[in-house]
């Protein structure tokens, strides 16, 4: 079935830096990939949605600069969290796929982010 | 936001059928209905989904009321294995299908 990676599984920086996650559909092309973000004992909440070749759209109240996403090709969505602060730290979760809606889509197994 | 209502949490003795609940009132024609379930620390995995009729595959059945108000997730004979977080998703058609994930059900199978 359809496999949706993201890289890295765990991240642990210090306050100030920029963190890359990488998220990639590994057998099929996405124009449109989603990003999340889960807070301990929290529902997933959507961040943003992720456009192959135009700017991303994001959800109110989710900052466009501080959280960047890059859509480069139909296989690879990038989230970059600029500066980040120990606030920040959170579980991050991509999906892909199902770009009607009959179909599924497919989550990537989340990044941990830890900012000290 | 979420279309969804599910109970916080359900236990459910191994070896049994979950029947899980979810209600989704304000659902519109044209809007599926999609579960999912997370394991501690995982990303969500897909498990059913449908419009109208009930639909059964090899991990669970969707039964969906005549109405669509709500939909009952059957898993036919719990495992321990199947003790997550399950989401009952409303697919929002209008605006690019998003996922907007409402609090989940929390299902304990119990040995």
């Amino acid at each position: 079935g359809a496999v949706v990676s993201q890289h890295p599984s765990r991240v642990i920086c210090k306050s100030g830096t920029s963190v890359k996650i990488e998220c990639r559909s590994l057998d099929f092309q996405a124009t449109t990939m989603f990003w999340y973000r889960q807070f301990p004992k929290q529902s997933l909440m959507l961040m943003a949605t992720s456009n192959e070749g135009s700017k991303a759209t994001y959800e109110q109240g989710v900052e466009k600069d501080k959280f960047l996403i890059n859509h480069a090709s139909l296989t690879l969505s990038t989230l970059t969290v600029t500066s980040a602060h120990p606030e920040d730290s959170s579980f991050y979760i991509c999906s892909a796929g199902g770009t009607t809606s009959n179909q599924p889509q497919h989550f990537g197994d989340g990044t941990r982010l830890s900012i000290l | 936001d979420a279309k969804t209502t599910q109970p916080t949490s359900m236990d459910c003795a191994e070896g049994r059928a979950a029947n899980l609940p979810c209600n989704h009132s304000t659902i519109s024609g044209n809007e599926y209905v999609y579960w999912y379930r997370q394991i501690h620390s995982q990303g969500p995995q897909y498990i059913i989904h449908g419009l109208k009729n009930n639909e059964t595959n090899e991990m669970a059945s969707l039964i969906i009321t005549e109405d669509r108000k709500s939909s009952t997730l059957i898993l036919p004979h719990a495992t321990l294995r199947d003790t997550a977080v399950y989401y009952c998703i409303v697919r929002v058609s209008n605006t690019g299908n998003q996922f907007y994930f409402g609090t989940g059900t929390s299902l304990t199978v119990i040995p």
